[in-house]
């Protein structure tokens, strides 16, 4: 069975602070994705990381890949309140079924 | 503007009841899915089709049902089996090319039972 895995699930930091949210996943893939979802709304998509060793940056977010380790990492840079929302990584199985982490739960604290 | 509807946006079910939940894109993508999230909890995959006319079960497919007879449209009927069917659904299409997959998300329903 295919397990996603985030951390940390609940994350509250101040703003203008640096933070890494983690992702680790229990089989092979080579795609991993990023989603934003504000309260009571969708999905949007932050980042696709295609092959090992790709980073993509946006603004104060980074997202990273090691496919080697199965983790994949996304770095906030320099906190502001618009960041704060849940933070979901999502694997791609074989036959394009995405596989969503339990979320990290993100509050920006002025 | 292409993109992904779902609707309705509220529904409400009564018990014994079976609702079907409607979802339709106009991305000219291959798969499509649903997915059922409850509050705090990540994404579980309800069921997939990748091409019309098929589709398969995803990790918690009892209790519900699908059809793909149109590539642009896929809904999710959620039967009286379903036995706690309140919960947030998400639908989501991507194509099937190497390296283009990502998914997009339609603005889910947000079904509760009365």
């Amino acid at each position: 069975e295919l397990k996603v895995e985030q951390n940390p699930l609940f994350l509250s930091m101040q703003e203008g602070k640096n933070y890494t949210i983690y992702c680790n996943y229990s089989t092979t893939s080579d795609r991993l994705y990023w989603y934003r979802q504000d309260p009571g709304k969708s999905l949007e998509s932050l980042f696709v990381l295609l092959s090992n060793g790709a980073v993509k940056q946006e603004g104060r977010l980074m997202a990273s890949l090691d496919t080697k380790a199965r983790l994949s990492t996304l770095h906030i840079t320099a906190a502001v309140h618009d960041l704060s929302a849940t933070y979901f990584c999502a694997v791609d199985r074989a036959g394009n079924q995405f596989y969503f982490g339990t979320g990290t739960s993100l509050t920006v604290i002025p | 503007d292409g993109g992904i509807t779902q609707s309705p946006k509220y529904l409400f079910r009564k018990e014994g009841q079976n609702v079907t939940l409607s979802c339709e894109q106009n991305l000219n993508h291959d798969a499509m899915y649903w997915y059922r999230q409850d509050p705090g909890q990540g994404l579980r995959l309800i069921y997939y089709s990748q091409i019309v006319n098929d589709f398969q079960k995803g990790d918690i497919a009892e209790g519900y049902s699908v059809s793909r007879e149109k590539k642009e449209s896929f809904p999710l009927t959620v039967t009286s089996a379903q036995k706690n069917p309140t919960a947030f659904y998400l639908c989501a299409s991507s194509m099937m090319t190497a390296g283009d997959t990502e998914a997009f998300f339609g603005q889910g329903t947000r079904l509760t039972v009365v």
